[in-house]
């Protein structure tokens, strides 16, 4: 059964870092692009990066380019999603979804969801 | 960067009835690669459809999705229960460029 098994809710203050994680199983982890996905309160999703963890290759929505970073350790079939400083709006919900192997055309395996909560 | 607008932004509808929602593209979307998802509250998004009509494993056959080019339609049959929520279309293209739409609420009349 394919899963993805993402980190707990996190409070933290506006400034702070955050590393958050999504770890992956009942798939191969090395051969499928992985992503990255904000639902601020209310609204609908958007797309913030894939990487493959294979070779740790990565491609940012240019929304997202600079503001976050994305690694994976395939030793622990984990993926990350890092913020060095974090502000209010960044508060969301975080899915890492996988896509499709056949064509990558869609994300056909989500995890729950981080709930990231940014306040003073 | 293609923008996908969706329509209705709401839909009422009882149980049992046909759902029709719309996915317009600002150009032609590359081989048709139109998902569309259903979220439920509360709940990740779960693929319905991928390649603009191609079902997802295990999603109910009141499911269809058809279009080609910059026009897609979801059609949802004998709505359950389950299936008030909000849909999303996604389109993916080379780079990748991937994009939603804002989403369509399918609410109980």
């Amino acid at each position: 059964e394919v899963q993805l098994v993402q980190s707990a809710p996190e409070l933290k203050r506006p400034g702070e870092s955050l590393v958050i994680s999504c770890q992956a199983s009942g798939f191969s982890f090395t051969g499928h692009w992985i992503g990255w996905l904000r639902q601020q309160p209310g609204k609908g999703l958007e797309w913030m990066g894939i990487i493959y963890p294979g070779d740790s290759e990565t491609r940012y929505s240019p929304s997202f380019q600079g503001l976050v970073t994305m690694s994976a350790d395939k030793s622990i079939r984990t993926a990350y999603l890092q913020w060095g400083s974090l502000k209010a709006s960044d508060t969301a919900i975080y899915y890492c979804a996988k896509l499709r192997f056949e064509d990558n055309s869609a994300f056909d395996s989500w995890g729950e969801g981080t709930l990231v909560t940014v306040s003073s | 960067e293609i923008v996908l607008t969706q329509s209705p932004g709401t839909l009422s509808l009882s149980p049992g009835e046909r759902a029709t929602l719309s996915c317009r593209a600002s150009r032609s979307v590359y081989r048709n690669y139109l998902s569309w998802y259903r979220q439920i509250p509360g709940q990740a998004p779960r693929l319905l459809i991928y390649g603009a009509s191609s079902r997802a494993s295990g999603v109910p056959d009141r499911f269809s999705g058809s279009g080609s080019g910059t026009d897609f339609t979801l059609t949802i049959d004998r709505l359950a229960p389950e299936d008030f929520a909000v849909y999303y279309c996604q389109h993916y293209g080379t780079s990748p460029s991937i994009s939603f739409g804002q989403g369509t609420r399918l609410e109980i009349k």
